[in-house]
């Protein structure tokens, strides 16, 4: 079962930044935390991922609290080609390595 | 970057058939490869996962013998649907996990369609 949860959908200003948050309330202390999107009808994109400390890419910030029960993933200058699902995934142990399973993700909608 | 090639995109098969979906990673090694399932707007889900040389390992209510998983070698998995039927009608997509970096990089699809 997928250990995050996040609202179903959000509306974005085109040029503004989104913030899309994550609940992640069981995490364990080595579990990672991943963000991906998809865009219709093709594969996952990822975007950025990070344990505990704060991560910035070219596409994204990560924003994880200090207890890591939550996070936030910011797109600072949203635009219209960021309307995708916004996925956040804890990554879980298996027996032989780790695996990813989603949850069901944010509908992000940028609007001009 | 890590680029997964996923072949074919799309495939109409009848009731009955089986159907071969190929995921390759193209510049990168891969010991483990995930296939996902996903239904129309519906998130994805994992499958079942499978490791270089050895039996893939299914999620619980995936019927191993339906959906037969080869890992043949460490840039190439491949997803046979046997006996298709129309409820197996998805979109299934893969994942490749990098040697090195650890990283997830996902194929683009493909799309079944049972008729």
């Amino acid at each position: 079962d997928a250990k995050t949860t996040q609202p179903p959908s959000m509306d974005c200003a085109e040029g503004r930044a989104a913030n899309l948050p994550c609940n992640h309330s069981t995490i364990s202390g080595n579990e990672y935390v991943y963000w991906y999107r998809q865009i219709h009808s093709q594969g996952p994109q990822y975007i950025i991922h990070g344990l505990k400390n704060n991560e910035t890419n070219e596409m994204a910030s990560l924003i994880i609290t200090e207890d890591r029960k939550s996070s936030t993933l910011i797109l600072p200058h949203a635009t219209l080609r960021d309307t995708a699902v916004y996925y956040c995934i804890v990554r879980v142990p298996m027996e032989y390595g780790n695996k990813l399973v989603f949850g069901a993700g944010t509908i992000l909608r940028v609007k001009s | 970057g890590a680029v997964v090639s996923q072949h074919p995109s799309w495939v109409i098969c009848k009731s009955g058939t089986s159907v071969k979906i190929e995921c390759r990673s193209l510049d990168f090694q891969a010991t483990t490869m995930f296939w996902y399932r996903q239904f129309p707007k519906q998130s994805l889900m994992l499958m079942a996962t499978s490791n270089e040389g050895s039996k893939a390992t299914y999620e619980q209510g995936v019927e191993k013998d339906k959906f037969l998983i080869n890992h043949a070698s460490l840039t190439l998995s491949t997803l046979t649907v046997t006996s298709a039927h129309p409820e197996d009608s998805s979109f299934y997509i893969c994942s490749a996990r990098e040697l090195e970096t650890y990283g997830y990089t996902f194929g683009s699809g493909t799309r079944l369609t049972v008729v």
